[in-house]
Formats: structure tokens, sequence, C-alpha cells
């Protein structure tokens, strides 16, 4: 079985920068697993923030970036803001079925 | 403006079958790179992707899931319908559906619905 790795919390203080990383059981993640990142806030859906590794949605905020980074895929905030408080969830693709990881408590302090 | 609205039942008992429906609007999902998922959340823990139908009417589901899921469109309907058999406590969960959107070179779960909670309990 296919499992997807985050980190389960993070703690950044405001203005800071942090990166959140997701790593998959098969191996190193390449372009190839089309990750997507989502933040998730309580009592709220998902949103989406990054696809296909490093591309921005319209309404996406200039501090999140996609990357890879060591065979995984990452998330970078830079000049993080108390909003930015949230889970977030990558999801990697593997031949037709979808993988997302288990979630990063980011705590903004 | 692209939306997507879940609807289906509250409650449902052990061993029933759910039936779910996301109704979306401002895409079609004839076109192609079009596509719906349906994504699921136990209260306090992980997404979990569940099934995907194309605008071909390809379809994938979970690995572990497939043997209870079955995923179908009507298109002219603008509406994806979700079934999921032999329902257990354990599947008590919010469900989304999304927009997911595929080109040759990228794939994009963009536009979520509200999401729909469902309890399983007798």
């Amino acid at each position: 079985q296919t499992v997807v790795t985050q980190e389960p919390s993070l703690t950044v203080s405001p203005g800071g920068t942090v990166t959140l990383t997701c790593a998959s059981s098969t191996g190193a993640v390449t372009s190839g697993y089309y990750p997507n990142w989502f933040q998730q806030k309580p009592g709220q859906p998902p949103r989406a923030l990054i696809y296909s590794t490093s591309n921005k949605h319209s309404w996406t905020p200039a501090r999140f970036s996609g990357s890879l980074l060591g065979g995984k895929a990452a998330l970078t905030l830079s000049g993080v803001q108390p909003e930015d408080e949230a889970e977030y969830y990558c999801l990697l693709y593997y031949g037709g079925v979808w993988v997302f990881g288990g979630g990063t408590k980011l705590t903004v302090l | 403006q692209v939306t997507l609205r879940e609807s289906g039942p509250a409650l449902v008992k052990p061993t029933q079958t759910l039936t779910l429906t996301c109704t979306f609007s401002g895409f079609s999902l004839s076109t192609s790179g079009m596509c719906v998922s349906w994504i699921r959340q136990p209260p306090g823990k992980a997404l979990e992707w569940l099934a995907r139908i194309d605008w071909d009417n390809d379809k994938y589901y979970s690995t572990s899931l497939k043997t209870r899921l079955t995923i179908s469109k009507d298109t002219s309907k603008n509406q994806v319908v979700l079934t999921m058999t032999n329902m257990d406590p354990v599947d008590t969960a919010t469900f989304y559906c999304a927009r997911t959107t595929v080109t040759t070179s990228k794939v994009a779960f963009d536009i979520w619905g509200q999401g729909t909670m469902v309890t399983v309990s007798s």
C-alpha cells in the first residue's frame, strides 16, 4: 500500500519562512506525480494552492510556492502570515490513483 | 463561476448503500480535460481520495475501496453520482466533490464543494 508522508506538525513565527514536504513510500517524488497542495482551516473545505509541482492558482498568494526538494514535493511559505495557520495536505498521482498525505498542522506563533 | 455542491443522506445504516450526488455549474463534463473527483474526510482525520470520472467517461477508483465504489455522470444534468456499498460506521465522514482539470502536463484539483457530512449508525 502506497503511503504519502508529511510532517505532522510545524511551527513558524510570523514573517518567517517554512517548508513543508511530501514524501512517497515508492521512492523519489518527480513531476510525474503531479503534486497538488491544499490548505484547510477548521470547518472549511480544502482550498487548492499549488498544482503539478509548482503552478499557482489565480487566488494563491505569492508567498506560497511549490517545488521538488531532495526527492520530495515541497511547499514553501515565505513571509508567513497569522492567517496561514491551517492544515496542509499534499496529493500525489500513482497511475490513475491519487493518494493524500496525512497532513501537516502549521502553527504560526 | 465554477461551483460544486454535494447532496445526499446525512445518516445511513450499516450495510446500506450510500448514494451521493455532486451538482456542478460553470463547466461541462463533456469538455476535454474536465473531470470530477470525490474525496472524503473522517472527523478529525486526513483527506482520502475516492474516485474520479473524466469527460470521456474513464473512471478511476481508490485501490482500497474500488470494490465498493461506483462513479457515474449525467452530463445533461451536470451531475456526478458516487455510490458506496456496505457502509460501516468507520465510513462516517464529510464527502467532497472537486473539479479536476487535466492537460498533457498538468493536473489540478481546483474547485471544491462545501462537503456533505454522512454518519453511519444504526
